[in-house]
């Protein structure tokens, strides 16, 4: 199975800051990755699949980058509502895998 | 709007069994793969099974291969996961989800709101 790691797993940031977010896989799994958001009590919510493509309805301060084995989320302009955790997935092989999550905090 | 409603939950006994089901709408359901994908408390997210729209192909995590089994009913748009042997460690949030891709890469654009499933005595 291809395994997932995130980085960091705790970030506690302000509105207003840029945020970014890591996830790495073990092995290349092109830009088959997505990103998601979960709040607390919620299901994920899709953000970027593809690595780069942002999910429509998403807004624009989200974005994705990275192929083979590195890849980053960044939130350019933290807003009250992305204090969440958000995780990464690979979909380049079976079993489709997740990242363990990155909680983003309130400083 | 693609409506996923999951319902089935609930507590059971170690080795008991389990039926979780999901209402699907807002899609053409029989053209569309399903996935189950759980969330044990305060954890990460764990996919569990895939189907194709026709059934003709099902994909299990090696954790419930043997003892869960995915079915679906295209004519009521409903998505099944049917737990058998059920285990303490299957304890969790089940989502019900509507994946995107082709060729069995898929991510998971729609999901259902989760019915809790704990196994305990």
């Amino acid at each position: 199975d291809i395994q997932l790691t995130q980085s960091p797993s705790f970030l506690s940031a302000s509105v207003g800051d840029r945020v970014t977010i890591t996830c790495r896989a073990s092995q290349g799994i092109s830009s088959y990755l997505a990103w998601y958001q979960q709040k607390p009590g919620k299901a994920p919510n899709l953000l970027i699949y593809a690595a780069s493509t942002l999910q429509s309805g998403v807004p624009s301060r989200f974005s994705g980058s990275g192929s083979g084995t590195e890849f980053t989320l960044t939130i350019s302009s933290l807003q009250p509502e992305d204090f969440a955790t958000y995780f990464c997935q690979q979909l380049d092989s079976y079993p489709p895998t997740f990242g363990p999550g990155t909680k983003v905090d309130i400083k | 709007e693609v409506q996923l409603l999951e319902s089935g939950g609930g507590l059971v006994q170690p080795g008991g069994s389990l039926r979780l089901s999901c209402a699907a709408s807002g899609f053409t359901f029989s053209s569309s793969a399903m996935t189950w994908v759980r969330q044990a408390p305060g954890k990460g997210l764990e996919w569990v099974s895939t189907i194709t729209g026709s059934a003709a192909t099902t994909y299990y995590a090696d954790s419930v291969k043997g003892r869960f089994t995915i079915l679906r009913d295209n004519s009521k748009n409903t998505l099944y996961l049917q737990m058998d042997s059920l285990r303490a460690e299957d304890t969790a949030l089940y989502y019900c989800v509507r994946p995107r891709g082709s060729g069995g890469k898929y991510f998971f654009d729609s999901w259902g709101q989760g019915t809790l499933v704990t196994v305990s005595s």
